[in-house]
């Protein structure tokens, strides 16, 4: 069974352009979340999509958005890009759409995303 | 802000001995606790999930839960020198307006040394 998948690995960009990062979860999870992590904050809540609505959404200005498609792949967006932007961008898929439950996530290896 | 606090270490243990890792949490309504583990240049993968007080066992790994003090721990037994990772603590809870956010803490690396 196929794991997460996040496109692409790696990736450079400079201030003030945009980047677009894939996420395909595990055939059946719809519910896709998205995740900072840098060094010193660890990981952080972007956002969480379930059959293309999004339930849940962190404390990240509007620069960041996401969607999710009606096969549950996900995309998020950066426009704007900040050099503080640089980070590792994980995706990760859930199959349970209970909340309490959601917690349980599989995750990809993770978008490495440097801004210069 | 809902806060997920763990101490970061590091954690030295050596192996064979029992590893103890704490986290407490801030939002008294929290109702799902998870840890994760994360090996250095990997994703984390999740290990143990608790829902109500009291321990929860999985083969070396028990999850202890204690709502009224906020306090969530994660033993492992016979420690081996492959647990040496980060492991994260990771709280659901209401992020307002009837949403809800799988809050991590920063993590507590553990060095088991052979």
């Amino acid at each position: 069974k196929a794991g997460v998948t996040q496109t692409p690995r790696y990736l450079i960009k400079t201030r003030g352009q945009q980047v677009t990062l894939s996420c395909s979860p595990i055939s059946g999870h719809r519910s896709v979340s998205w995740y900072q992590q840098t060094p010193g904050q660890g990981l952080q809540f972007l956002f969480e999509y379930f059959s293309e609505t999004q339930r849940n959404k962190g404390n990240f200005p509007g620069r960041f958005s996401g969607r999710q498609f009606s096969n549950s792949r996900s995309e998020m967006n950066v426009s704007t890009l900040e050099l503080g932007d640089s980070a590792l961008y994980l995706c990760a898929s859930s199959l349970s759409g209970d909340y309490l439950l959601s917690g349980e996530l599989f995750f990809g290896e993770g978008s490495r995303l440097t801004v210069l | 802000q809902k806060e997920v606090e763990q101490n970061s270490g590091p954690l030295s243990v050596p192996e064979g001995a029992i590893a103890s890792l704490n986290c407490t949490y801030s939002d008294r309504v929290s109702q799902s606790f998870f840890w994760y583990r994360q090996y250095s240049g990997k994703s984390p993968e999740l290990i143990m999930s608790i829902y109500s007080n009291g321990d929860k066992e999985d083969g070396r790994f028990t999850a202890q839960l204690n709502k009224a003090s906020q306090y969530v721990s994660l033993l492992i037994r016979d420690s081996q020198p492959s647990d040496s990772a980060t492991y994260l603590c990771a709280v659901i809870g209401a992020s307002g307006a009837g949403s809800y956010q799988l809050t991590f803490g920063k993590g507590t690396k553990l060095s088991v040394i052979p």
